[in-house]
């Protein structure tokens, strides 16, 4: 059975510091790993990852694949009080007119001013 | 960016009554569409996945004759939730793949008393 696993499942922190977040999956037919940002409603796109190794950026939050080990960190640096949500990582897997979408359990994140 | 929009953003009804829910896509076309159902604190659970003129294909322990789903064009899919009880009290949300990764609508929060 396909499974997305995220750790920790939440998380306090104050601003300024760092966190990583985790993703560990276990898929067939894996095509990409995706990270987003839920707030109070739909969750909001951050990043793809297709290919190992290859980090992506945007500001403050970066994430890298490791198709090898099946995983995925998502880290934010110097965090502020707006970086508070829940962080859903999502894995595409099946075939060409099969595949879809799993989501892992979720990183419920608060930054304390 | 792709837009998804769902509507309504949330509907109270009584029970046993039938309630529909829009996600369209509207600046790129969908041939899939995604529907999810989300607990308070949980991550989201899809329910199943629709094809453009094709039947939906539902998840294990989704009922398909109380959740009826409709792509009828590459732009719109429905969610009906027929005879609906307060167990189906949740976020429904939808999704819809373009330029390779997964964007979602605003969610509804049905309430059924």
């Amino acid at each position: 059975e396909d499974k997305v696993v995220q750790s920790p499942l939440s998380l306090v922190v104050h601003e300024g510091d760092t966190v990583t977040l985790n993703c560990s999956y276990e898929v067939t037919n894996f095509r990409s790993l995706l990270w987003y940002k839920q707030e109070k409603k739909a969750p909001t796109f951050l990043f793809m990852l297709t290919s190992s190794g290859i980090e992506k950026k945007s500001g403050r939050l970066s994430s890298i694949l490791d198709k090898k080990e099946l995983f995925s960190i998502l880290n934010i640096t110097a965090t502020q009080t707006g970086d508070s949500a829940i962080y859903l990582c999502a894995v595409e897997a099946g075939t060409s007119g099969t595949y879809k979408y799993i989501f892992g359990t979720g990183t419920r994140l608060k930054v304390l001013a | 960016g792709a837009v998804v929009s769902q509507h309504p953003s949330w509907v109270i009804c009584k029970s046993g009554t039938s309630v529909k829910i829009e996600c369209r896509s509207l600046d790129f076309q969908a041939t899939t569409m995604f529907w999810y159902r989300q607990f308070p604190k949980q991550s989201l659970m899809l329910m199943a996945t629709s094809n453009e003129g094709s039947k939906a294909t539902y998840e294990q322990g989704v009922e398909k004759d109380k959740f009826l789903i409709n792509h009828a064009s590459l732009t719109l899919s429905t969610l009906t939730v027929t005879s609906a009880h307060p167990e189906d009290s949740s976020f429904y949300i939808c999704s819809a793949k373009g330029m390779g990764k997964a964007f979602f609508g605003q969610g509804t929060r049905l309430t059924v008393v």
